[in-house]
């Protein structure tokens, strides 16, 4: 089975503090993704990464940042936190579609992160 | 106009039901289309993926209309355990991050 891993479940920072959430997926997935999901607003795409050192800005990549310079990770940078981020974080991960898959999203549990 | 809408219900239903949910997406474009199902408190998980000829997996049913650009799910007698939210996803032709609408809330009740 494929498997996600997230770090951190639960989370409790400070306004401004650096904050790095972390990912790993164990299926040599070239695809990987980070999202938000909160209350009436569902998932939002930050950051995802088509292979190592590469990056593409989602839809709402302000205030954040990721690195991937290792193929099985993924991580997810908060700067300077704001309680406008305190969210459920889930990092997930995939093969291209095409002739490699479908493109089915594997899902981490989620890091629930909450800025004080 | 959102890219993917659905009724974020609650739909209530007894278990046995059946009940149908309908999405509607903006992208004409669109060429893949999934339903997710995605537990209280867990993450989501791909429950099947959308057909242009429709796809049936036990007892659920799967949709595309292109031409009137909605997708739907159908399940047939409604366990306990179909409680959960689910998401209708969709992706562009070219693009391989997907587009997720917010979720339909199913309770199955005893």
């Amino acid at each position: 089975d494929v498997k996600v891993t997230q770090s951190s479940r639960y989370l409790v920072k400070r306004t401004g503090e650096k904050v790095f959430l972390e990912c790993v997926q164990d299926m040599d997935h070239e695809n990987m993704f980070w999202y938000r999901q909160d209350p009436g607003l569902g998932l939002r795409l930050i950051y995802f990464s088509y292979d190592v050192k590469m990056k593409e800005k989602g839809d709402i990549p302000e205030g954040y940042s990721v690195s991937r310079e290792k193929k099985e990770r993924f991580s997810l940078i908060l700067e300077s936190a704001s309680t406008n981020q305190t969210s459920m974080y889930l990092c997930a991960s995939s093969l291209p579609q095409g002739s490699l898959g479908t493109g089915e999203l594997f899902f981490g549990e989620g890091s629930r992160l909450t800025v004080l | 106009r959102k890219e993917v809408e659905q009724d974020p219900g609650p739909f209530n239903v007894p278990e046995g039901a059946t009940v149908a949910f309908n999405c509607t997406y903006s992208n004409s474009a669109s060429q893949s289309f999934f339903w997710y199902r995605q537990d209280c408190r867990k993450e989501p998980k791909l429950l099947m993926s959308v057909y242009s000829s429709g796809n049936e997996d036990g007892r659920f049913t799967a949709q595309l209309n292109r031409a009137s650009q909605y997708i739907s799910l159908l399940i047939r007698d409604s366990k306990l355990s179909d409680s959960a939210t689910y998401l209708c996803v969709v992706r562009a032709s070219g693009y391989s991050t997907l587009t997720f609408g917010k979720g339909t809330m199913l309770l199955v009740s005893p």
